[in-house]
């Protein structure tokens, strides 16, 4: 069945240091989106991207979708401790009715 | 306007137990899922709806089951419970199919001694 991975699982970084989060599906996705989860909370919905080579970008969040629509990437510039937290991409590979999340990234931000 | 509502947000359930985990939304959403989370871990689906009167699997059903008898809710059912079952569940709901963002519930914490 389709498999989404995400890359790294833990990232430790100093307050404003840059993070990145890639995301790779076994398969060719309709869509990509992207949500957040608070230690102790719920996902958050963040945005989707939909065209190949689609990039959108949300303050310091910077969301980038593959030319082949098999992977996607999410940038976040100078981190804040506000930005801690698991970032989760999801993709539905078009034939289902739902998305399949990938495996998290876990951002921890020291001040 | 409230979202999605998931009660209870803690229980501690005994082997071989059962319960209901109860989700309601007020988006007139006609697509719900049932997400288990376990620690460190990323979702895994337990079953969606599509509508009222409409369920499917998803990638984890065993040991639950779930109705959908109005638009609004959409209970899960955990029958004799096990250890296994320890794990937060997440109820969500959309618009339409996987082109619009998923609202999620709070969670319900559930384990099994």
């Amino acid at each position: 069945g389709q498999q989404v991975m995400q890359i790294p699982q833990y990232q430790h970084v100093q307050e404003g240091e840059d993070f990145t989060t890639y995301c790779n599906s076994s398969t060719t996705l309709s869509n990509i989106q992207w949500y957040k989860q608070r230690p102790g909370g719920h996902p958050v919905f963040l945005i989707q991207l939909v065209k190949s080579g689609e990039v959108k970008k949300q303050k310091r969040l910077t969301f980038q979708f593959g030319e082949a629509k098999k992977n996607s990437s999410l940038h976040i510039t100078a981190t804040q401790t506000t930005d801690v937290g698991t970032y989760f991409c999801a993709g539905d590979g078009g034939a289902t009715n739902k998305l399949i999340f990938g495996t998290g990234t876990l951002l921890a931000v020291q001040p | 306007n409230a979202g999605v509502t998931q009660t209870p947000k803690f229980r501690i359930l005994k082997i071989g137990q059962s319960m209901t985990l109860q989700c309601t939304q007020d988006m007139n959403h006609n697509y719900m899922y049932w997400y288990r989370q376990d620690p460190g871990m990323g979702l895994k689906l337990i079953y969606y709806s599509v509508g009222a009167g409409i369920t499917d699997k998803g990638e984890v059903p065993n040991g639950y089951n779930v109705s959908r008898s109005t638009t609004e809710d959409f209970p899960l059912r955990l029958e004799l419970a096990a250890p296994s079952q320890t794990s937060v569940y997440f109820c969500a709901s959309s618009y339409g199919q996987a082109y619009y963002g998923y609202t999620f519930g709070s969670g319900t914490r559930l384990t099994v001694v």
